[in-house]
């Protein structure tokens, strides 16, 4: 989750099709992780989250694969939406840190009508 | 139930002011984070308060300082000013410390000229 910051990598998806949006923490002492949505001008948006002793969560539209071998996270949003543009977050945090998240840089996302 | 509130939205300072920027957690929650947002470091973590006390610092210099008060509100502060400074300041609220969804504000946009 090392912040990358300036150069945003960019996902343009079709309408409709599904995006997969990836993050590659360096913690392996977090044990909690959550997606952000950021849209611009916004402040960042809570999307889903989930905990190491699970592989894998669902929510509306949206599923989060966690492969804690590799320190892989991943975003599946399915039939993405105009509404879906925006830059998304992977945070990271350790039990012992309390509230503190770690961000990673960011994947923008365009959808393309 | 109203989000998280911070004020001033954006604020234009000078080098060498110091400023105080303010946030309202959601009702009921009892923890305050501050987060940096800027284009080049991405979002890093400034300090976290429960229970008006300073839970977690990130690295930051001393010049940035923070404090909570009985009614969960908080406050950051900047002396000094440095044109490093000028960014996108967030504040989120969780429940309390542990693995609470934290809710993001609006954020304060700074400018340091």
């Amino acid at each position: 989750g090392e912040s990358v910051g300036l150069h945003l990598p960019t996902l343009s998806v079709q309408e409709g099709d599904n995006s997969i949006i990836n993050c590659a923490y360096s913690n392996s002492a977090s044990d909690y992780f959550i997606w952000y949505k950021q849209e611009s001008g916004k402040g960042p948006q809570f999307i889903i989250d989930i905990r190491s002793n699970m592989d894998k969560r669902q929510g509306q539209r949206v599923t989060v694969l966690l492969n804690k071998t590799v320190k892989h996270l991943s975003l599946q949003i399915a039939a993405t939406q105009p509404g879906d543009s925006a830059v998304y977050f992977c945070a990271e945090t350790p039990k012992a840190a309390g509230n503190k998240l770690t961000f990673g840089g960011g994947t923008r996302v365009l959808v393309k009508p | 139930k109203a989000g998280v509130t911070q004020t001033p939205r954006y604020l234009i300072k000078t080098r060498g002011q110091q400023v105080t920027l303010s946030c309202s957690p959601i009702s009921g929650h009892r923890s305050v984070s501050w987060y940096q947002q800027t284009p080049g470091q991405g979002l890093q973590f400034l300090f976290e308060y429960f229970s008006e006390t300073q839970r977690n610092k990130g690295n930051f210099p001393g010049r940035f300082s923070g404090r909570q008060f009985s009614n969960s509100r908080s406050e950051m502060n900047v002396s000094t000013l440095e044109l490093g400074d000028s960014a996108l300041y967030l504040c989120a609220s969780s429940f309390s410390q542990g693995r609470y969804e934290q809710y993001f504000g609006p954020g304060t946009r700074l400018t340091v000229t």
